[in-house]
């Protein structure tokens, strides 16, 4: 089974600062996607990043796939009480139907 | 909207019990997958089905087995619960071709005593 880790674990910071969470693996994905996890709820899909080198923005979070398609990261500008949650990372490998998940990043935005 | 429905949010049984946990997907997908979700394990696969009657193993199987009669439902059954499967518990549902993207359900936090 492949792993994907993901950096750091928890992170904890004050609304207005900016964040990068990491996601890493040893083998090659063909798309690699972000979700964001609430409490008490199942996690939402962000994005999906296909292309090595691919950046793509929604709003204030930019996700960019790695050249080689074995990482990824998201990074946050200018976070906010409203991005606290559970981000997950998930890989696909060619061919299969099932993704393979990292454990997770739980970010606490702070007022 | 798509939407992926759980049958319950909460559940507490006994240790022994038979337990189903039913999910519901009403956007036509073939692939359906049942996940439990444990601090700093993420998600781990339990079972998954790509076709009405057709499941594969995942990375977890043991205890549990599934059920996949029609498209839309996928349930999840533990033989003989034990609380070491207290555990929360989601289902998914994706194309079978694509960018594989998931939908999720909103979750069953299962409790054995």
């Amino acid at each position: 089974t492949q792993l994907l880790e993901q950096s750091p674990q928890f992170l904890s910071i004050q609304e207005g600062e900016n964040l990068t969470v990491y996601c890493n693996s040893s083998s090659v994905f063909s798309s690699l996607q972000w979700y964001r996890q609430e409490p008490g709820e199942g996690p939402v899909l962000l994005v999906t990043v296909v292309t090595g080198g691919e950046v793509k923005k929604l709003k204030r979070l930019t996700f960019q796939f790695g050249d080689a398609r074995k990482d990824s990261s998201l990074h946050i500008t200018a976070a906010q009480p409203g991005d606290t949650g559970l981000y997950l990372c998930a890989g696909k490998e060619r061919g299969a139907q099932k993704l393979v998940f990292g454990q997770g990043t739980r970010l606490t935005i702070n007022p | 909207d798509v939407k992926v429905t759980q049958s319950s949010r909460y559940l507490v049984k006994r240790t022994g019990e038979k337990v189903f946990l039913e999910c519901v997907q009403d956007m036509d997908h073939e692939n359906m997958f049942w996940y439990r979700q444990d601090p700093g394990l993420g998600l781990r696969l339990i079972y998954f089905s790509y076709d009405v009657k057709m499941k594969e193993k995942g990375d977890i199987p043991e205890g549990y087995s599934v059920s996949r009669e029609k498209k839309e439902r996928f349930s999840l059954i533990l033989e003989s619960a034990s609380t070491n499967q207290t555990s929360m518990y989601l289902c998914a549902s994706s194309l079978p071709w694509g960018l594989y993207e998931q939908y999720f359900g909103p979750g069953t936090r299962l409790t054995v005593t």
